[in-house]
Order: C-alpha cells, then sequence, then structure tokens
C-alpha cells in the first residue's frame, strides 16, 4: 500500500538553484497540498489543489509554484531557492474537503538551502 | 486572519500521568477541529470533531470540542513513553489550518 509518496526524501541546495518536489498518491484523492514545517512553527500551508488542472494559494505561498496535471501527482516548484526556504516539505492528500475526512501524509522531504 | 492556538508548547511528564492538550481557534470557515500525533516523520490521524458536547474516544485518548468557545482539549490518561510525541490541532472547511503543536516527553 503505497499511500502517499514522496521523492526526494532528502536534497541540499545552493542559494539560486531550482528544483523540483515530486508528490504522487494512488487513492484517487480529489484534494492534494503541501505543507511546510519549521522548529516552532507548526505545519503551514503552502499550496493546495481541489482537482486536476487546479491550484490554489495557501499560507505561504511566496516563492513557490504548483502543478497538478495530472490527478496522482501535486509538484512543487522552488524556481530560485533561498536559505528561508530552508525547511521539511509535506504532501498530503485526501478525498474531498479534509474537514470530511482525515489527511493523508507522505513521509516528508528535507531540504537545506545553503 | 485564521489562528489556532495550542497550549502549552510543551509538556514533561512521568509515566502514569493525567495530561491535557488544549486548542483553540479563531478561523472565517469552520466545518472540524482534527487531532494529529507526529512522532518522527508524518503525522498520524487521531481524532476529527465536528459536533460540540460529544466526546471521541480510541483507549486512553479522548477529546471534546467546544464550538461556542471555540477550542478543544485532547486528554490522555496513565501516559506511557510512547505517547512522546509532538500533537497537532487543525482547523478549516476546505483547508486546513494548524497549531504550532504540543511537544509532550513522557519519562519512565
Amino acid at each position: 500500500n503505497a499511500g502517499v509518496t514522496q521523492t526526494p526524501k532528502f536534497r541540499v541546495l545552493k542559494t539560486g538553484q531550482s528544483m523540483t518536489l515530486l508528490c504522487a498518491q494512488d487513492m484517487n484523492h480529489e484534494y492534494m497540498y503541501w505543507y511546510r514545517q519549521d522548529p516552532g512553527m507548526g505545519l503551514r500551508l503552502i499550496h493546495y489543489s481541489v482537482g486536476e488542472g487546479t491550484t490554489a494559494k495557501g499560507e505561504v505561498p511566496d516563492g513557490y509554484n504548483v502543478s497538478r496535471l495530472k490527478k496522482q501527482n501535486f509538484l512543487l516548484g522552488l524556481e530560485s531557492a533561498a536559505p528561508s526556504q530552508t525547511s521539511v516539505y509535506f504532501c498530503a492528500s485526501s478525498l474531498f474537503f479534509p474537514t470530511n475526512e482525515k489527511l493523508f501524509f507522505g513521509s516528508g522531504t528535507q531540504l537545506s538551502v545553503l | 486572519e485564521d489562528k489556532v492556538v495550542q497550549s502549552p508548547l510543551s509538556l514533561v511528564v512521568h509515566e502514569g500521568d493525567t495530561v491535557t492538550l488544549n486548542c483553540s481557534y479563531e478561523v472565517t470557515n469552520f466545518r472540524s477541529l482534527l487531532w494529529y500525533k507526529q512522532e518522527k516523520k508524518a503525522p498520524t490521524f487521531l481524532f476529527m470533531l465536528t459536533s460540540s458536547g460529544i466526546e471521541k474516544k480510541s483507549g486512553r485518548l479522548s477529546s471534546i470540542l467546544d464550538k461556542k468557545e471555540l477550542f478543544s482539549i485532547l486528554n490522555i490518561t496513565a501516559t506511557q513513553t510512547g505517547d512522546s510525541a509532538v500533537y497537532l490541532c487543525a482547523v478549516g472547511l476546505n483547508k486546513l489550518i494548524f497549531g504550532t503543536g504540543t511537544r509532550l516527553q513522557v519519562f519512565p
């Protein structure tokens, strides 16, 4: 049972580099989310998607872009990485509204920007 | 601005103690409140609360919601070292807003 899979698990970038985090879910969920987690800050929503081809901004969207070209995949892009983007990134999905059902989380990506 | 506040930020107890974790919220759109437990990696689901005054229980854990006063509590009785984790509260409608969490440490 794969559930929600994030790749890569770890990454180190230099300031200004770009990268894409991939999230894949095999549960046919409509909703997908990207969160970041920093010490003492809890989980903060970056972007989310309510279905294939849709995206919306969350609490902290600046410096990130997302795409949901296929229902099962949700990509998070950093065009020009900054040290402030050093964080643990979690992808999550839910069948419909997240407050009707629990979120399923991926195992996280530890990103360091030097 | 939507806000979810958890208290205390950190708690240290001995095995067998009972703990109460608090979550208060101010959000524009509310449908339910969820509790998650986060150990090393991804948060795992504990409870979803939508109605006031109805207690949800799972073993030694229980939770209740007060929609009038806009808060929820999570109780853990007879704590064990395996309960050591960060406990997260989240509220919202079509997107979840998380609190900063309460870090619980249970020592033998």
